[in-house]
């Protein structure tokens, strides 16, 4: 069984450009996670989906950040303007069932903000 | 908010030592708590799980945890240490009626042969 796939595994943009990620989940799992993860600090949750529905986005800051998961499978982050503060490691997770379920990771994408 | 713990950043220890990380949290309520490790290179997967029932819970390779609830804590622990045991360790909650998720700053575990 494939896991989590994200694309892509590094990406070294200018601020102020606009950058997506793409995330494709395991298979049949209908909750999808995306995560933040800076340096030495554990994985923050940005945006959680139930099928298509983002069901908890508190945590995205939504000036610059959205997300979109068309058909409940795949999903697409995007950050637009970045800012140099958004050098991080973006994580995406699928759970085959709403929290809590254990959740499986992808490789996730370093973002270097130049 | 809801917070989680995880005192010990940078943990050294030879082989065949035992082990004990910590890990805290500060929600009151009805828990689910969560352990995942990273191993060099790969990605976060699942170490073990606390729902409801016995506290005490057993994971992959070796490794328990144990839930206190007067203590707010679920710590994870294994008598005996490997060299392949090197990884960062997280702990994770999750609490709320939308059962959302805090994940710990995470402790690297490295292991001297």
């Amino acid at each position: 069984e494939a896991g989590v796939v994200q694309s892509p595994r590094y990406k070294i943009i200018e601020k102020k450009q606009p950058v997506a990620f793409w995330c494709n989940p395991i298979s049949g799992h209908n909750t999808l996670y995306w995560y933040l993860q800076n340096l030495g600090q554990g994985p923050e949750l940005l945006i959680r989906y139930e099928n298509e529905e983002a069901v908890d986005d508190s945590q995205l800051p939504k000036d610059r950040f959205s997300a979109e998961r068309l058909k409940g499978v795949d999903s697409t982050l995007k950050i637009q303007p970045a800012e140099l503060g958004d050098s991080a490691v973006y994580l995406c997770a699928s759970s085959s069932r709403a929290p809590p379920d254990t959740q499986y990771f992808g490789p996730g994408t370093r973002l270097t903000v130049l | 908010a809801q917070s989680v713990s995880q005192h010990n950043h940078h943990v050294i220890l030879s082989e065949a030592a035992s082990l004990e990380l910590g890990c805290n949290y500060s929600y009151g309520g009805t828990v689910n708590l969560f352990w995942y490790v990273q191993y060099p290179g790969q990605h976060l997967q699942l170490l073990l799980k606390y729902f409801s029932g016995d506290p005490l819970v057993k994971g992959i390779k070796g490794f328990e945890a144990e839930f206190i609830k007067s203590k707010f804590s679920f710590n994870l622990r294994k008598p005996s240490v490997q060299w392949s045991d090197t990884a960062e360790y997280f702990c994770a909650v999750h609490s709320g009626g939308y059962q959302k998720v805090t994940f710990g700053t995470g402790t690297k575990l490295q292991v001297i042969p």
